[in-house]
């Protein structure tokens, strides 16, 4: 139990253009889901808490225009990554909680390792 | 003083050794600790969830808290080479909806 899935696994796009990742429970309810950012030997990074059926809460530095977070149903929430330059380049995770139970941990995807060329 | 402190390792042990791996926290007011594995390129993965002082037994994990110490503990038995990875502790305060981890634990099981 307890599943989430992430999807893309892996983009190589050009410069400028906008990648959408998706992160989905497929066999839970997620009220909150969360979007962390991953440098290579370095841990998870919170970027934004995402509620269902309400704006996103951003973490301190990440901008809220570059970083789209759409949670329209309880079941999937939706990472876009506008007008991604070089810098953007790293591994997305997305994690995603039951709803219902504030205090039950989170569950992870397996993350979108995104190239920008 | 950072939040959670973990040392990063590498941590290298042969096949069958015990493993610890540990954490340290500023803030009393955490009260629930977690435990994930996360190997190369993929997600985390959650291993053990407590929120009690003591200790929590799953197999060959054993997750240990000391609240007053502010100190946990994940202990691998009988360690395997598929146990290579890293370890990440996270913790939560009652109110929050955040996770803090630490920086995780890189383990080499060596068969």
């Amino acid at each position: 139990g307890a599943v989430v899935s992430q999807h893309p696994s892996w983009v190589i796009c050009k410069s400028g253009t906008s990648v959408k990742i998706e992160c989905r429970s497929l066999d839970f309810q997620a009220t909150t889901m969360f979007w962390y950012r991953q440098f290579p030997k370095q841990s998870l990074m919170l970027m934004a808490t995402s509620n269902e059926g309400s704006k996103a809460t951003y973490e301190q530095g990440v901008e809220k225009d570059k970083f789209l977070i759409n949670h329209a149903s309880l079941t999937l929430s939706t990472l876009t990554v506008t007008s991604a330059h070089p810098e953007d380049s790293s591994f997305y995770i997305c994690s995603a909680r039951m709803s219902g139970r504030g205090n039950q941990p989170q569950h992870f995807g397996d993350g979108t390792r995104l190239s920008i060329l | 003083q950072k939040e959670v402190e973990q040392d990063p390792g590498p941590l290298s042990v042969p096949e069958g050794a015990i493993v610890s791996l540990n954490c340290t926290y500023s803030n009393s007011a955490f009260q629930y600790f977690m435990w994930y594995r996360q190997y190369s390129r993929k997600g985390p993965e959650l291993l053990m969830y407590t929120y009690s002082s003591g200790n929590k037994e799953d197999g060959r994990f054993t997750a240990q808290v000391d609240k007053s110490s502010k100190y946990i503990s994940l202990f691998i038995r009988d360690s395997q080479p598929s146990d290579s990875a890293t370890y990440l502790c996270a913790i939560k305060n009652q109110a929050g909806t955040a996770l803090i981890f630490g920086k995780g634990t890189t383990l080499s099981v060596s068969s």
